[in-house]
């Protein structure tokens, strides 16, 4: 079935640590896979996306990790800032632009 | 990144009543989406518009709901009859380049 989840509802990481927000996905045949953080209150902003055919994007700051054998995406922020507390969701393409979002894990920054 | 305005910001209803919620990119689209997200809870899609039809619509997206785009710029989520069930954060999406989506800032839908 539609099913994209997160592995931890919550994660607190300190000012300047790197941070690793994991999501498991069940559709096999997806082939786009969007990550998006969401501060209170605001839409959804894309941070970062991969294709199938990748296994690794980088971005500022921010890298995405794919592992379709075992359905796995990660997203890994360096340096962790105070404003990059927010809530981040994966997301999974099901096609004709349908975006399928796991439950979302709350990023906390204490300084 | 694509921009997106919606209207209103929040919106209040009494059960029964309809609403229309609006959607305004910057510049021109041809793809469109609605999503609803719960308080709390995670983004769920409604429904995807393309060249004034839809495309694809989730078990959500029932006959209470319509979509469309009324003057070829302004695109439009109608409830024709809101449930109590109905208040969320409704956000609307336009496609950029490489298939991204980029959310508006989403209307706020309480039904009393």
């Amino acid at each position: 079935g539609e099913s994209v989840g997160l592995h931890l509802p919550t994660l607190s990481v300190q000012e300047g640590d790197n941070s690793i927000i994991n999501c498991a996905y069940s559709n096999s045949a997806s082939d786009y896979f969007i990550w998006y953080k969401q501060e209170s209150g605001k839409g959804p902003q894309f941070i970062i996306d991969i294709r199938s055919n990748m296994d690794k994007r980088q971005g500022q700051r921010v890298t995405v990790l794919l592992n379709k054998t075992v359905k796995h995406l990660s997203l890994q922020i360096a340096a962790t800032q105070p404003g990059d507390s927010a809530v981040y969701f994966c997301a999974e393409n099901f096609g004709l632009g349908k975006l399928i979002f796991g439950q979302g894990t709350t990023l906390q920054v204490k300084p | 990144e694509p921009e997106v305005t919606q209207t209103p910001s929040h919106q209040v209803t009494q059960m029964g009543q309809e609403v229309i919620l609006r959607c305004v990119p910057i510049s021109n689209h041809l793809y469109f989406y609605w999503y609803r997200q719960i308080l709390g809870q995670k983004v769920e899609f409604l429904v995807s518009f393309y060249n004034n039809e839809i495309s694809e619509k989730s078990e959500i997206f029932d006959d209470q709901f319509s979509v469309e785009r009324p003057d070829g710029s302004n695109f439009t989520l109608k409830i024709r009859s809101t449930k109590l069930e109905d208040s969320a954060m409704y956000f609307c999406a336009i496609q950029g380049s490489q298939d991204t989506q980029y959310f508006g800032p989403g209307t706020r839908l309480t039904v009393l």
